[in-house]
């Protein structure tokens, strides 16, 4: 157990519609990144926040937004939802940049 | 743009063999992470390198970093079974971070 957690696990919703992922960072970490792998993209690295605010961001699509809260959790909205967005998405999360990311279980979503 | 490549991606080896997987990178980073993935699970940190020359050792598998070649190698010793995964090279230069494709590595008895 990372101490990452991540909700819902399993996610399944239509073509067009618009989700919410949440996770929570381990206790006393500041980062928090986004991944989704997908079996013909692989492990793409979407966006990272530190203490609230935006620090990188990688192949995110303008469809997909994220913040982090003042408690330091995180949300990423994935909206007008395609098929190809059916993957599996983790969050991880570190003391900072230059550390180790520790990952979250993952939400599966899948598309319809 | 940062770019990671891993190679071999796949690698089937018997029991007792030693191999080596190579993770090559395209920028002057000396941050490199190495990470397992279990299928269905998530990832695992391994190993956090930080500088040129840094060697670290898990067990069996071995990871160093050579950042004037841009190279690093994740070297396994007398593979058991359990080491059956796929392993990730990851990269991180300032507000980009990049991941290898992934090498899937079944150890045969």
């Amino acid at each position: 157990d990372s101490g990452v957690t991540q909700t819902p696990k399993h996610l399944i919703t239509a073509t067009g519609q618009r989700v919410t992922l949440r996770c929570s960072p381990r206790s006393g970490d500041l980062s928090v990144y986004w991944y989704q792998q997908s079996l013909d993209q692989g492990l793409q690295f979407l966006i990272q926040y530190y203490n609230g605010e935006e620090r990188a961001k990688g192949n995110i699509l303008e469809r997909f937004s994220a913040q982090q809260f003042p408690d330091l959790h995180s949300e990423l909205n994935l909206s007008s939802l395609e098929l190809g967005d059916s993957a599996l998405y983790f969050c991880a999360s570190s003391p900072g940049g230059g550390h180790e990311q520790f990952f979250g279980p993952g939400t599966r979503l899948t598309v319809l | 743009e940062l770019k990671v490549e891993q190679n071999p991606l796949f690698l089937s080896m018997q029991e007792g063999k030693n191999y080596t997987i190579y993770c090559n990178y395209s920028t002057t980073s000396d941050r490199l992470y190495w990470y397992r993935q279990d299928p269905g699970k998530s990832l695992e940190s391994l190993f956090v390198l930080l500088s040129n020359g840094a060697v670290k050792q898990e067990g069996r598998l071995m990871a160093s970093l050579d950042t004037k070649a841009r190279l690093s190698t994740l070297h396994i010793t007398a593979a058991v079974h359990d080491l059956s995964a796929t392993y990730f090279c990851a990269v991180d230069e300032d507000r980009d971070m990049r991941f290898g494709a992934g090498t899937r590595l079944t150890v045969k008895p």
